[in-house]
């Protein structure tokens, strides 16, 4: 089946400080990622879709400035925490589409803890 | 923000019991059901995707029906292993790929 990997799968930074999150699909092209978080007792809440080569599209209330999103290749993203503070701590996970209908494959993601 | 609720939170069952969970979801704007198995530091797996009202679906012990006139899918587990203990996720799609998630049922099979 299609695998996603994230990298870290922990980080603790401090607060003021950038944070960088790897996503890749290892095994197909995704023309389509998905960027998600968890806050606890919650669920997973979609923060933005990118799209290869586009800008991304945030959701309400995510701010694009703070959750950079670069989708430079077919098979990676990113995404920066910029100014990290410690509301900002929580489980991102992304997940994967090639364009097929319903599908999408997902990361392990990753615990930020901001200190 | 679309409201999808999963019950119960959480459960414990016997090695061998059946069980089965539930996720409901709005009546309206559906586009697909997902169902995912999430077991701790791996990653979500997709179960299954239902578009149709009645669909049921199956995979060994595990199958799944889908009524989207009332928003409800259920999911059973025939038999249960301890390697069936995860969180269960379920995810309502409007379209476009947008999932909008369910807190999930953590299901933990004593052995």
């Amino acid at each position: 089946g299609a695998v996603v990997s994230q990298h870290p799968s922990r980080v603790i930074c401090k607060s003021g400080t950038s944070v960088k999150i790897e996503c890749r699909s290892l095994d197909f092209q995704a023309t389509t990622m998905f960027w998600y978080r968890q806050f606890p007792k919650q669920s997973l809440m979609l923060m933005a879709t990118s799209n290869e080569g586009s800008k991304a599209t945030y959701e309400q209330g995510v701010e694009k400035d703070k959750f950079l999103i670069n989708h430079a290749s077919l098979t990676l993203s990113t995404l920066t925490v910029t100014s990290a503070h410690p509301e900002d701590s929580s489980f991102y996970i992304c997940s994967a589409s090639s364009g097929i209908l319903y599908e999408q494959y997902f990361g392990p993601g990753t615990r930020l803890t901001v200190t | 923000i679309l409201n999808v609720e999963q019950s119960p939170q959480s459960l414990h069952v016997q090695e061998g019991d059946s069980t089965n969970f539930t996720c409901s979801f709005p009546s309206s704007n559906f586009y697909a059901l997902h169902w995912y198995r999430w077991e701790t530091a791996k990653s979500p797996e997709a179960l299954f995707v239902m578009t149709l009202n009645g669909d049921e679906k199956k995979k060994g012990r595990i199958s799944a029906t889908l009524n989207t006139k009332e928003g409800y899918s259920y999911l059973y587990i025939k038999g249960s292993q301890p390697e069936d203990s995860a969180t269960y996720l379920c995810a309502f799609q409007t379209g476009a790929n947008n999932l909008f998630f369910g807190t999930g049922t953590r299901l933990t099979v004593i052995p």
